[in-house]
Formats: C-alpha cells, sequence, structure tokens
C-alpha cells in the first residue's frame, strides 16, 4: 500500500496566520491526491482535489500543489472556523490511503 | 440537498455481526461508485470497502477481507455493508461516501460500532 505521511502532526495557529501542512507519498502518484477538513464532532469534507483543484464552495484562502510524492495545503489567512484536522489521500493506486492527519488549533 | 445518511450501528459482542445501511437522496445515486471509510476513536481515516456502481466490481481493506461484503440496491438508492467476526479494533465511525469523479465528494454523518463484551 502507498503510505501517506503528513507533517506535522499538529500545529498551533492564530486568526489572520499562513499555515502550511505537507504531504508525503511513499511512491509516485502523479497529482492523484485530495485533501479534506474535518472539524471536531463532523464528517471529512473534500477541500481540494488532483492536487491543486478547489472544490466548488471551498474558499480561495486554501490552495494546494505538487505533484510526484510531495504535496502541499497552504491556508492563507486562517480564519475561526478553519481550525480543524486536514487529511491527505491518494487514489492513484488501490487501496486509497490517507495520510495520519494535521490537526490545525488554536495558539 | 445531496444527502447520504447511515444507519445500522451499535453496540456488539466480538464475533458478533452487523449490517450498516446508508440512504442516498438528492443524487443519482446508480451512478456513482460508493465506499465506506471508518474512524476508530481518536484516530484517522481508513478506507474500508468500495463497489462500482453497477456493483459488478467490489474491493475490500485487507484488515477486514473476509469479514465484509458491500452491496446495493439501486432501485432503492441504498448502499449497506455486512460486517462479521466484529473485533475490538474494528469500532469505529463508519462513513458512507459517494465517489465522485474528483475524489470522496459526499459524506454521510457516520454511524458508530462499538465492538465490546
Amino acid at each position: 500500500d502507498i503510505q501517506m505521511t503528513q507533517s506535522p502532526s499538529s500545529l498551533s495557529a492564530s486568526v489572520g496566520d499562513t499555515v502550511t501542512i505537507t504531504c508525503q507519498a511513499s511512491q509516485a502518484i502523479s497529482d492523484y491526491l485530495n485533501w479534506y477538513q474535518q472539524r471536531p464532532g463532523k464528517a471529512p469534507k473534500l477541500l481540494i482535489y488532483d492536487a491543486s483543484n478547489l472544490q466548488t464552495g471551498v474558499p480561495s484562502r486554501f490552495s494546494g500543489s505538487g505533484s510526484g510524492t510531495d504535496f502541499t495545503l497552504i491556508i492563507r489567512s486562517l480564519q475561526p472556523e478553519d481550525f480543524a484536522t486536514y487529511y491527505c489521500q491518494q487514489y492513484d493506486k488501490r487501496p486509497p490511503t490517507f495520510g495520519q492527519g494535521t490537526k490545525v488549533d488554536v495558539k | 440537498e445531496v444527502q447520504l445518511v447511515e444507519s445500522g450501528g451499535g453496540l456488539v459482542k466480538p464475533g458478533g455481526s452487523l449490517r450498516l445501511s446508508c440512504a442516498a437522496s438528492e443524487f443519482i445515486f446508480s451512478s456513482y461508485n460508493m465506499n465506506w471509510v471508518r474512524q476508530a476513536p481518536g484516530k484517522g481515516l481508513e478506507w474500508v470497502s468500495f463497489i462500482s456502481s453497477s456493483g459488478s466490481y467490489k474491493y475490500y481493506a485487507d484488515s477486514m477481507k473476509g469479514r465484509l461484503t458491500i452491496s446495493r440496491d439501486n432501485a432503492k438508492k441504498s448502499l449497506f455493508l455486512q460486517m462479521n467476526s466484529l473485533r475490538g479494533e474494528d469500532t469505529a465511525v463508519y462513513y458512507c461516501v459517494r465517489a465522485g469523479r474528483y475524489g470522496m465528494d459526499v459524506w454521510g454523518q457516520g454511524t458508530t460500532v462499538t465492538v465490546s463484551s
């Protein structure tokens, strides 16, 4: 199975900050990489697909980049509703696998 | 509103069985592949099973292979997951998830499965 490793596992930030989360795949996955946001007690929500495309309705302060094995999610001007856990997920090879998650909490 | 609603979770003893259901609404269910994804308490997301739109193709996570059967009834816009020989490590919230063109784009609210004596 393809292993997805996120960094950091958690971070503390303030409203207005820019946050960067990285995701590394154990083998090249082209751009078959999605990002999800999970708020406490809620189901995950698709944020970004194909590494860099914003899902409909997702604010433009979210952006994704990368290809191959290294990917990045950036959240600019962090808002109160952005404090959540973020997961990357590859779908290049079955089974689809998720990173372990990055929790963004209040500094 | 596009929606998935799971049911069927609960408390079951080790070795027991459960059948999860997922009711879809406001989209053409028969056109979409579907997944089950689970999340153990305080842990990350783990894909469990996939079924193609017609039901012809089915895949399972190795961790549960041989103990699961995924199925669907397109006429009733419903997805199912039969889980047998349940273990403590199967305790989790189980999500019904639509496989959209661009990723897992619609998630249910989840149903909780607790395996304990």
